[in-house]
């Protein structure tokens, strides 16, 4: 089963606008990790945030954790049409437990 | 520093035939996933393994799927007999230990199963 559960599944903006997409899980974790992928392709890496932490920034990506709710948000600002894509949160529980991905949220940047 | 490599990028098969990927990992990186990623979905761990041992196949199909990484380095997932239900993305990625380390990713295999 999933542990992520991304939300919306689907968000469509306007250039230059910025995106939320929120994720929540249910069991505790070591780390809570997004990807992003483009149609067709594999996923990238974007962003790690620890258990211990409470926001990280990384470019125009911020990403906030919230332990006590298993809740997570990546923030992209200044939307461009190039991420156009889907984003995916995916929890580790401790050690070496496997990666576990919610569905996804559908980005769609329109130019 | 190169990226994780898979081969073929696209394969379509029948149902009942078999079929192999290949991954080849992050030089150093000693930890190796295969995930299973259906249209619309996230992807699904399929095997991990460290090194050349497997750490967890709790969810790979073994009446039909098996998985190998005989060196630590490369590895193979194999299908047979594939089923309709089979036709995903085959992705592989690699960490340089644990799964607590940022994943790197290959392009994927996508597998169509008529």
């Amino acid at each position: 089963s999933q542990q992520g559960e991304e939300d919306p599944q689907a968000l469509s903006i306007q250039e230059g606008e910025n995106a939320t997409m929120n994720c929540s899980y249910k069991t505790s974790i070591n780390n809570l990790q997004w990807y992003r992928q483009n149609s067709g392709r594999g996923l990238v890496h974007l962003i790690l945030i620890r258990s211990n932490e409470r926001e990280k920034h990384s470019g125009r990506l911020r990403v906030t954790l919230d332990t006590s709710k298993k809740s997570s948000s990546l923030l992209i600002t200044a939307s461009r049409a190039a991420d156009t894509a889907s984003y995916f949160c995916a929890t580790v529980s401790s050690g070496n437990t496997p990666l576990v991905f919610g569905k996804g949220t559908r980005l769609s940047v329109i130019a | 520093e190169a990226g994780v490599a898979q081969s073929p990028r696209y394969k379509i098969i029948e149902k009942r035939q078999s079929v192999a990927f290949w991954c080849n990992p992050i030089s150093g990186h000693a930890t190796l996933y295969w995930y299973q990623q259906i249209l619309g979905q996230g992807p699904k761990l399929l095997i991990q393994f460290q090194n050349n041992g497997v750490v967890d196949d709790s969810q790979l199909p073994k009446d039909r799927f098996s998985a190998e990484r005989l060196k630590g380095v490369d590895s193979t997932l194999k299908i047979q007999p594939a089923k309709l239900e089979d036709s995903a993305v085959y992705l592989c990625a690699s960490t340089r230990l644990e799964s607590t380390d940022t994943q790197y990713f290959g392009p994927g295999t996508r597998l169509t199963v008529l």
